[in-house]
Order: C-alpha cells, then sequence, then structure tokens
C-alpha cells in the first residue's frame, strides 16, 4: 500500500504560473520530508526537504508547506520555467533511512 | 567528484533469464539503498546496506530478488527467471550518515523482460 499519496498525477502550467503539487501521510513516524526532482533517463535528486516542527520552508522559487495536523505537505514551484519540467516526488522518511515516495507528478510548463 | 553510477544503463533479456545489475556508490557512502521504479509509479524500496550491518531486505517483492554489497562498496542486485512484471527502471542510492542523511541517486538500470 502507497504510504504517501501524491497529486496530481500530471499538470500543465504557463510560464510564469504557480505550479502546486499536494501529498497526504498517515504514518505520524515519518520524520522528514524531500521533495525530489526527476529529468528523463536521469535518478530523482533532492529539490528541497522540511522537518515537520516547521510549516513552510522556501528555497528560491520552491516552496514546501507543511500541515503537521492535517497530515499533508505540498509543493509550490512559483514563476514557473520551462526548465522546470520534469517528474516530482514527494517522500516521507521514519527511521533515519527508509524513504516512503508518492507516485510522482508530471510537470510541463508552457513557453 | 562521481556521482553513483550504474550499469548497464539498458538491459533487455528474455523471461526466465538471470540479470545482474550493478551499482557504484559514492566513494566513502557508507549506506547504499535499491529501489524499483515501475511504468507511471513511485520509487519502491526493494533493499538498504550499511556498513557491516544486516541488510534490510524488507522491499525485495519475492524470493527471485537478491542482492549483496561487496566490501561495503560496489553491490549488485540480482534477478533470478525473469518474468514480464520485473520490467522497470532499477535504481541505486548511497548515502553518508549526517544532518539530512541524504539519498544520491544514480541514473539508473532500464530493464525489460521480454
Amino acid at each position: 500500500q502507497q504510504q504517501v499519496k501524491q497529486s496530481p498525477q500530471s499538470l500543465i502550467v504557463q510560464k510564469g504560473g504557480i505550479s502546486i503539487i499536494n501529498c497526504a501521510y498517515e504514518n505520524t513516524a515519518f520524520d522528514y520530508f524531500p521533495w525530489y526532482q526527476q529529468f528523463p533517463g536521469k535518478g530523482p535528486a533532492l529539490l528541497i526537504a522540511i522537518r515537520p516542527d516547521v510549516s513552510e520552508k522556501k528555497e528560491g522559487r520552491f516552496t514546501i508547506s507543511f500541515n503537521k495536523s492535517a497530515k499533508q505537505f505540498s509543493l509550490h514551484i512559483m514563476d514557473s520555467q520551462p526548465g522546470d519540467s520534469a517528474t516530482y516526488f514527494c517522500a516521507a522518511r521514519s527511521n533515519d533511512y527508509k524513504l516512503s515516495f508518492g507516485a510522482g507528478t508530471t510537470v510541463t510548463v508552457r513557453a | 567528484g562521481a556521482g553513483v553510477s550504474q550499469s548497464p544503463s539498458n538491459k533487455v533479456t528474455e523471461k526466465g533469464k538471470d540479470v545482474e545489475l550493478r551499482c557504484d556508490p559514492i566513494s566513502g557512502h557508507t549506506a547504499l539503498y535499491w529501489y524499483r521504479q515501475s511504468l507511471g509509479q513511485g520509487l519502491e524500496f526493494l533493499i538498504y546496506f550499511q556498513g557491516n550491518s544486516a541488510p534490510d531486505k524488507s522491499g525485495l517483492p519475492s524470493d527471485r530478488f537478491s542482492a549483496e554489497r561487496t566490501g561495503g562498496s560496489v553491490s549488485t542486485l540480482t534477478i533470478q527467471r525473469t518474468q514480464q512484471e520485473d520490467s522497470a527502471v532499477y535504481l541505486c542510492a548511497s548515502s553518508s550518515p549526517g544532518a539530512r542523511n541524504e539519498q544520491f541517486f544514480g541514473p539508473g538500470t532500464r530493464l525489460t523482460v521480454l
């Protein structure tokens, strides 16, 4: 069973727009929530991550919003660029190493 | 510095054959992970090695799957008597214990079982 549920499966956004990807989890033992970016033919690469003691983390155009009580977290890509077109995975980790991944969201940014 | 490397990048095999997939982790990384990524799916954890500790094999889908890590470095994932449902991208990652224990992924091996 998938421990992290991710939506939408895909999205299309215009250049300069905002992309929003949502994830939800059930396991309260998760204590680290990373987002990965994957380009075709490449392995996933860590984009940004958050721990549950903060509600928001921003790095450049990428922001994670975290709602501990709702057990939900989301990735916002501001001012989306064509180079952001990729598949994005949310993940959650417990016991210091095992990552549980969402199913992924394919983002297409139209110029 | 060099990242995680995997070989081969692509492997086509016939149903029933055995395959071996190789992973070279980042030098100095003590932890190594194997994941499977099926089309349209997220990454599925297979196995985890940490130093000399017993590996966590809880994600291996059947006894046809096995993995070794020799000398605390290179790892080989072996799939015996391959089935069509084994077709997927097999990803390896490595990490070094630290504040984030960030996992660095290789480019993967795309396995196609005909």
